[in-house]
């Protein structure tokens, strides 16, 4: 079946701008984690969705972050006020398991903040 | 603090040879340890995984080498070939006690296989 999809692939914004990025997980995985990866660096886990239930943000570095996936299925991550060092990409990644130990990850969103 | 070490950060290797990365670990918490490869501007994909009570697991041409006692882990690639070029992150994981088994990735070690 399809994988992990994300939109936009890739995204510019300027500095101070509001962006959302979209995750649309495998179908039928109720978990679902959103990651940070720097330019030449491994993804940093930012945060974990159970179902709809976010039970875990401790990864979100500041609340400009902030991530929802209300129907349990599609995960949007929303960063406010755009600064130049969120400029990363960011992956998702959903597992059919609970706590989601084997996980899949989507290609990922470019963001350049100018 | 780096969780995961991997090194070495890239690796040249002539084709039809082996590569091997090198991961060690700090928390012995951690209880799985995936290994992932990633093409430029793909997400990445799981290769091989293995849990601690396990000394070495095989699939096709990648083994994963484990050392509890030393904690340190390994990949090894047989037979390498142009098409395995790409990066490649060990990780680690356990539960967070928040209900999810987020993974601490290494830094990656970027290989090439030349003909």
């Amino acid at each position: 079946g399809a994988g992990v999809s994300q939109s936009p692939r890739y995204k510019v914004a300027k500095r101070g701008q509001d962006v959302a990025l979209r995750c649309d997980p495998i179908s039928g995985h109720v978990s679902l984690f959103w990651y940070q990866q720097a330019l030449g660096q491994g993804p940093e886990f930012l945060t974990y969705f159970q179902n709809e239930a976010q039970l875990d943000k401790s990864g979100l570095p500041s609340d400009r972050f902030f991530a929802e996936r209300p129907e349990g299925s599609v995960s949007t991550l929303k960063i406010q006020r755009t600064q130049q060092e969120d400029s990363a990409v960011y992956l998702c990644a959903s597992s059919m398991m609970l706590g989601g130990e084997t996980q899949y990850f989507g290609p990922g969103t470019r963001l350049l903040v100018l | 603090q780096q969780q995961v070490k991997q090194s070495p950060q890239s690796l040249i290797v002539q084709k039809g040879g082996i590569s091997i990365i090198n991961c060690a670990y700090e928390n012995t918490a951690f209880d799985y340890f995936p290994w992932y490869q990633q093409f430029p501007g793909k997400g990445p994909a799981l290769l091989i995984a293995i849990r601690p009570d396990v000394s070495e697991k095989k699939e096709g041409r990648f083994t994963i080498s484990f050392n509890k006692s030393a904690k340190q882990f390994s990949l090894h690639i047989m037979d390498s070939q142009p098409g395995d070029s790409a990066t490649y992150f060990c990780a680690a994981t356990l539960n967070s006690g928040a209900g999810s088994y987020q993974l601490t990735f290494g830094k990656g070690t970027k290989l090439s296989v030349i003909p």
